[in-house]
């Protein structure tokens, strides 16, 4: 049973140009969502985060969209650069349940030239 | 320079024998965690722990075990009773409950 799923495995976009990577939920009592990049051979960074008392948080080239009635959150980056390939997992958790996060499966993002 | 130390990066383990990842941390926060990951999955929580002599389960805390016996460091073992260890560990820890966490570069484990 996954509670935060991405139904892209991977992602193609090319350099200059907008990346989108989605994500869904299924637990209402989830409050607290992050993106996180990874490479490979290498652990995970945080990218960015939002609360669910706002709707969209910016970071320089990376906005997060959050859409609470359709339990949907987006990540944009904007433009996307060489080295934004990697793997990017949503994650989401609740500030009343004892600090568990929970990780969905990621997305590979490859940006061509 | 603050951060979390995973080793060995690699580690090949016998049928039967027990391992031990090592993690330990400068950044003076409370909670650490292990992870888990397959391909084409996410991390899965192994164990967690809010502070020190004190830890939980995770989501799949079996044939795994741990100890806290110091704020600094959250060694995972994978004992013999877990039956597919073949994986990717990552160790994490973060100031509080909830707030991101700040990751090591992992221990491949393979079975031999």
């Amino acid at each position: 049973d996954q509670q935060v799923k991405q139904n892209s495995p991977s992602l193609s976009v090319q350099e200059g140009r907008i990346s989108i990577l989605n994500c869904d939920y299924t637990n209402s009592m989830f409050d607290y969502f992050l993106w996180y990049k990874k490479y490979p051979a290498e652990g995970p960074t945080f990218l960015i985060s939002i609360s669910s008392i706002k709707d969209k948080n910016e970071d320089g080239r990376f906005t997060v969209f959050l859409n609470k009635s359709a339990k949907h959150l987006s990540l944009h980056i904007v433009p996307s650069q060489p080295g934004d390939s990697a793997v990017y997992f949503c994650a989401a958790s609740g500030y009343s349940s004892a600090s568990k996060i929970i990780f969905g499966s990621g997305t590979r993002l490859s940006i061509r030239p | 320079d603050g951060g979390i130390t995973q080793s060995p990066k690699y580690l090949f383990r016998k049928e039967g024998q027990n391992v031990t990842l090592s993690c330990e941390q400068n950044l003076n926060h409370d909670a650490m965690y292990w992870y888990r990951q397959d391909p084409g999955q996410g991390l899965r929580l192994i164990y967690y722990s809010q502070i020190v002599n004190d830890f939980q389960k995770g989501d799949i805390a079996e044939g795994y075990s741990v100890s806290r016996e110091k704020k600094e460091s959250f060694p995972l073992t994978v004992t013999s009773a877990q039956k597919n260890p073949t994986a990717f560990y990552l160790c994490a820890s973060s100031p509080g409950p909830g707030q991101p966490q700040h990751f090591g570069d992992g221990t491949r484990l393979s079975i031999l």
